[in-house]
């Protein structure tokens, strides 16, 4: 079955631009979560989604959002955009808790 | 807060040699554990997980770990590192019952010499 896919691969954006980023889990699995990976503060958790409701928060600034559909498809935005958001973004998808399935990521560098 | 700690930057093994990266964490409970790999310009994988019940817990590509309690550790072994076992593995705690809210380490840069 086909993975999780992100669009876009690659973007540039400059400062105090709005990104979204997109996510396409895996065929029913109504868990999506965002991570954001960069080579100095590692990989740390975005938010998480499940059936449309945000289930968990990480300790991002409000310039940080997502949504979840009814399909279970999801977006992340990232408003004002600083050069420290320059990362690659990653998704990830799950039945429920537990093992999570991730993307190949969404790089965005600010410039 | 849970933290999880990977005390290897970087590791370099021969192709064949056994390897061992170390991971430690610090939480209230017995959380869910999980050891991923990623390769260069790659997404994670998940190689093996531990919920619960048997410490040894067997995952893809020949890798194993052992949770141990007591030292508040889990560990991935592999008895031959094979030369495409070169990566980025990174270890991960979960709060059971916490959704999917992983904490991953800082990840430990393998290397295989030839």
């Amino acid at each position: 079955k086909a993975g999780v896919t992100q669009t876009p691969r690659y973007l540039i954006k400059t400062r105090g631009q709005q990104v979204t980023l997109s996510c396409s889990p895996i065929s029913g699995h109504r868990s999506v979560s965002w991570y954001q990976q960069t080579p100095g503060q590692g990989l740390q958790f975005l938010f998480e989604y499940f059936s449309e409701t945000q289930r968990n928060k990480g300790n991002f600034p409000g310039r940080f959002s997502g949504r979840q559909f009814s399909n279970s498809r999801s977006e992340m935005n990232v408003s004002t955009l600083e050069l420290g958001d320059s990362a690659l973004y990653l998704c990830a998808s799950s039945l429920d808790a537990g093992e999570l399935f991730f993307g190949e990521g969404s790089r965005l560098t600010v410039l | 807060a849970q933290s999880v700690t990977q005390p290897d930057i970087h590791i370099t093994v021969s192709e064949g040699a056994s390897l061992e990266l170390r991971c430690n964490y610090s939480y209230g409970a017995t959380p869910y554990l999980f050891w991923y790999v990623q390769s260069p310009g790659q997404g994670l994988q998940l190689l093996l997980k531990y919920f619960s019940g048997d410490t040894l817990v067997q995952g893809i590509k020949g890798f194993e770990a052992e949770f141990k309690r007591s030292q508040s550790s889990f560990n991935l072994r592999k008895p031959s590192v094979h030369w495409s076992d070169a990566a980025e593995y990174f270890c991960a705690v979960e709060r059971t019952g916490g959704g999917n809210k992983l904490t991953f380490g800082t990840g430990t840069q393998l290397k295989v010499e030839l």
